[in-house]
């Protein structure tokens, strides 16, 4: 998994819970995102950080929250306000911000949500 | 705002074909493209990445080329295999944006037939 490491794997979770995905790195990169997959969909971005405590919503961040407390770490909590939260979350990490034209993504294996 | 497209959906080839993978993109101002590759319930695996300035990059059987001009890229798989069997996707950085500035397409999703 490139040195990302993304838990659970598998979540179930009822309507009205928040849950939370991990996402930790030892890449010792300094930008990370979380993506959003849907069958027959490109990769939506949720949020992404390129430093600590700094973060910023990408398309799709409504019903979602994340925090940027250490380098290594980047959770998502997919709250109760999202009302299609079924899905496949995809993390990922970049050694610097995308505008550097050599930078190439490194992805987790990801976290499948499905809401009961 | 950048769209990436890819054509076709869907592929199978019998083994040992060559084949070609295509990615279309709107805007040509990018930074980079770049070629994954992902198993059912995986994450993605980079494969290649070319920069705007070059105009193809070779990894073993894999062939990426990038004509900015005409907003289109191809990947190339010589002699395939069955174990090349997974979904492909091509994404774009788009130097109008940040992080939010990387689009990717839907993806090609390939069988390789023993």
């Amino acid at each position: 998994d490139g040195g990302i490491t993304q838990s659970p794997k598998y979540l179930f979770r009822k309507e009205g819970q928040n849950v939370t995905l991990s996402c930790e790195q030892n890449l010792n990169h300094d930008a990370m995102y979380w993506y959003r997959q849907d069958p027959g969909q490109g990769l939506r971005l949720i949020y992404y950080s390129q430093i600590v405590n700094d973060f910023q919503k990408g398309d799709i961040a409504e019903g979602y929250s994340v925090s940027r407390e250490k380098k290594e770490s980047f959770p998502l909590t997919v709250t109760s306000a999202q009302k299609n939260p079924t899905a496949f979350y995809l993390c990922a990490t970049t050694r610097g911000p995308y505008a550097s034209g050599a930078n190439v993504l490194t992805f987790g294996a990801g976290s499948r949500l499905t809401v009961l | 705002k950048q769209e990436v497209t890819q054509i076709p959906a869907a592929l199978s080839v019998p083994e040992g074909e060559n084949l070609v993978l295509n990615c279309s993109f709107t805007d040509s101002a990018i930074y980079n493209l770049q070629w994954f590759r992902q198993d059912p319930g995986k994450g993605l695996t980079s494969l290649l990445l070319i920069q705007s300035s070059q105009r193809e990059q070779t990894s073993g059987r894999l062939n990426a080329s990038l004509d900015k001009s005409s907003g289109r890229s191809t990947l190339y798989i010589a002699a395939s295999q069955p174990g090349d069997s997974a979904t492909y996707l091509c994404a774009v950085t788009y130097s109008g944006g940040g992080a939010d500035g990387l689009t990717f397409g839907k993806g090609t999703h390939l069988i390789i037939q023993p």
